[in-house]
């Protein structure tokens, strides 16, 4: 299947800094991308999602100025976790639609987040 | 989309066949039904996905009900590394793409 990365893989930072993960499609363009939330012990959550060249769209009870997503290229999305604290630490991955193909969503490794 | 119900957790034997149900009473007729699975601290892995008939590929089948409101993954032969998290999810294959998430059955494979 396509692949999908994510970098990095793991993250520890300080409470009050900003994070960026990186999200990108290997060998296809992906028209769209997703972000997730999975805490421990639960099931994925959707954050956003994000349209190439478009702003992100994204879900109730997700604050847009605290994650601030990109999708500046049909190959690469970025989430961007401002003024991190340590109720953010959570493991984040992405997924992108290969809008070339039969429209199948193929997900990253995931980043898992800490905040000190 | 509609919801989806799962067993929490599942035991299987190791070589034996894992059948994991899926209810979906309240599919409409053009939503499709996907299986995903996600082995701990991975992202989910696509399986296989389907409309109305059976569909096989080398990970696994699914077979649908007639009435679609159900289905059934089979993994013919289980083995420890499909011990993961399995998702069914039921998605129109147009439209806003999202995939959303209920809370999966744990299958366990037993050596």
């Amino acid at each position: 299947g396509a692949v999908v990365s994510q970098h990095p893989s793991w993250v520890i930072c300080k409470s009050g800094t900003s994070v960026k993960i990186e999200c990108r499609s290997l060998d296809f363009q992906a028209t769209t991308m997703f972000w997730y939330r999975q805490f421990p012990k639960q099931s994925l959550m959707l954050m956003a999602t994000s349209n190439e060249g478009s702003k992100a769209t994204y879900e109730q009870g997700v604050e847009k100025d605290k994650f601030l997503i990109n999708h500046a290229s049909l190959t690469l999305s970025t989430l961007t976790v401002t003024s991190a604290h340590p109720e953010d630490s959570s493991f984040y991955i992405c997924s992108a639609r290969n809008g070339g193909g039969n429209n199948e969503q193929f997900f990253g490794p995931g980043t898992r987040l800490t905040v000190l | 989309d509609a919801k989806t119900t799962q067993p929490p957790s599942m035991d299987c034997a190791e070589g034996r066949a894992a059948n994991l149900p899926c209810n979906h009473s309240t599919i409409s007729g053009n939503e499709y039904v996907y299986w995903y699975r996600q082995i701990h601290s991975q992202g989910p892995q696509y399986i296989i996905h389907g409309l109305k008939n059976n569909e096989t590929n080398e990970m696994a089948s699914l077979i649908i009900t007639e009435d679609r409101k159900s289905s059934t993954l089979i993994l013919p032969h289980a083995t420890l590394r499909d011990t993961a998290v399995y998702y069914c999810i039921v998605r129109a294959q147009a439209g806003s793409y999202q995939l959303t998430f209920g809370k999966g059955t744990k299958l366990s494979v037993i050596p």
